[in-house]
């Protein structure tokens, strides 16, 4: 079965330090996509990216990176420089790479980690 | 820009009454989904449907039904609403391929009291 786990419910940090939201998965499939959302206070969860099982390079859009490592099964995110817009509740996703319909390709969700930004 | 918008951004209803949350998508997604977020338990699936008129019950189907007559419309019913249903209610849509995740609408915060 699939499973997507954050461990970390809430991190709380200063204005500019550096944080890593954790996420770890289990899947038995050899091809999947894995995803992080964000979800500010407003409400509405905000497509951050996506990464297929093929790509372990990492990425890399301003301030966020993602280090996505097959051998342990974990695709972090790191905030470099947190600023205050960064509070907002973060999940990360998994799904099938092949989708032929029905339930396939449904995404898989952790609960959430909780980021809060001081200034 | 594309969207998936929620009928009503906030909602108060009594105990006892029929509740329609209504959620339309305009990027002609062939799935659409209905969530409810409550703290600590995450986002949690009550249904889906992957077609016109076709649904599949999710995680928390009970107390819940739904309604999908067109493809850009998927409509969440409560029957009888419960003050246990009190929650953020999220619905999303998706493409079936490729597969781009998924698009969620603003929210709905239902208030049962």
């Amino acid at each position: 079965a699939q499973k997507v786990t954050q461990a970390q419910t809430e991190i709380s940090v200063v204005e500019k330090e550096d944080v890593t939201l954790d996420c770890v998965y289990e899947t038995r499939d050899t091809t999947y996509y894995l995803f992080w959302y964000k979800q500010p206070p407003s409400g509405e969860l905000v497509f951050l990216i996506r990464r297929n099982s093929f790509d372990e390079q990492n990425e890399i859009s301003g301030r966020y990176s993602w280090n996505f490592q097959k051998s342990t099964s974990s695709f972090n995110f790191t905030i470099t420089a947190s600023q205050v817009v960064d509070s907002a509740v973060y999940f990360c996703a998994l799904s099938e790479y092949f989708d032929y319909g029905g339930s396939q390709g449904n995404l898989i969700f952790g609960k959430g980690t909780k980021l809060s930004v001081k200034p | 820009d594309v969207k998936v918008t929620q009928s009503s951004r906030y909602l108060v209803k009594r105990t006892g009454e029929k509740v329609f949350l209504e959620c339309v998508q305009d990027m002609d997604h062939e799935n659409m989904f209905w969530y409810r977020q409550d703290p600590g338990l995450g986002l949690r699936l009550i249904y889906f449907s992957y077609d016109v008129k076709m649904k599949e019950k999710g995680d928390i189907p009970e107390g819940y039904s739904v309604s999908r007559e067109k493809k850009e419309r998927f409509s969440l019913i409560l029957e009888s609403a419960s003050t246990n249903q009190t929650s953020m209610y999220l619905c999303a849509s998706k493409r079936d391929r490729p597969n781009y995740g998924y698009t969620f609408g603003s929210g709905t915060r239902l208030t049962v009291v």
